[in-house]
């Protein structure tokens, strides 16, 4: 079946660059999506195919798909981009499936 | 948009309930809904997902043949009965707007704030 893969953890000292990767099968052919989530809130909508950001989301937000891993790219991280950042595929047999998740401390 | 959940409680194992959620600020009829679960300190899990104009229903492995979705386009409300309920449905349960109005949820927008349900004896 098909499943997304993401490193427990990331840490990043601020003002530096994070990444974030998520594995998975035959991505080349998947749109993919991030989203972030802060404690006790609901998730909110990062990137959708692949790189494009919805309105009202940083430029520092990037996203972006191999075919073999997606990778989520935080630029001059923030104190308050410490979150849970979750990447999602959709898949013809599966649905929508998201990865494990991944806790970012900036620190 | 906002999308209000409600009908969470805590049920017995076995048990069913029906939670809902209210859609305003959009076209509701032209876009697809799911319904996403969270268990306690875990991650997402896409539970299913209903089309905005025909209602064609999709459902993950783990609750097909126990949960219904269903929606309302007269009232904005999508809905998810579950039944047979068990421990492992402990979760909260976000309903969520798909992005483009295909005809299933592959990218969520907007999300509601949740709502708690709780399987226990």
């Amino acid at each position: 079946s098909f499943e997304l893969a993401q490193p427990p953890s990331v840490s990043v000292s601020p003002g530096l660059t994070a990444t974030i990767t998520c594995s998975g099968e035959k991505l080349a052919n998947k749109f993919s999506s991030w989203y972030q989530q802060k404690p006790g809130q609901s998730p909110l909508l990062l990137i959708y195919q692949d790189s494009k950001r919805p309105s009202g989301v940083p430029d520092r937000f990037s996203g972006s798909n191999s075919g073999d891993a997606l990778t989520l790219t935080i630029s001059e991280t923030q104190a308050l981009d410490e979150a849970d950042y979750f990447c999602q595929a959709w898949d013809s047999r599966a649905g929508m499936v998201f990865g494990g998740g991944t806790k970012l401390t900036v620190l | 948009v906002q999308l209000l959940e409600s009908g969470g409680g805590n049920v017995q194992p076995g048990g069913s309930l029906r939670i809902s959620c209210a859609a305003t600020g959009f076209s509701f009829s032209t876009y697809a809904m799911a319904w996403v679960r969270q268990a306690p300190g875990k991650g997402l899990q896409w539970v299913s997902s209903i089309s905005g104009s025909d209602g064609t229903t999709y459902y993950a492995d783990s609750v097909r043949g126990r949960f219904t979705i269903s929606r309302d386009n007269s009232k904005n409300t999508v809905s998810l009965q579950m039944n047979s309920l068990t421990v492992e449905d402990t979760a909260v349960y976000f309903c969520a707007k798909d992005l483009s109005g295909g005809a299933t949820v592959s990218t969520c927008d907007y999300w509601g704030q949740g709502t708690q349900v709780t399987v226990s004896s």
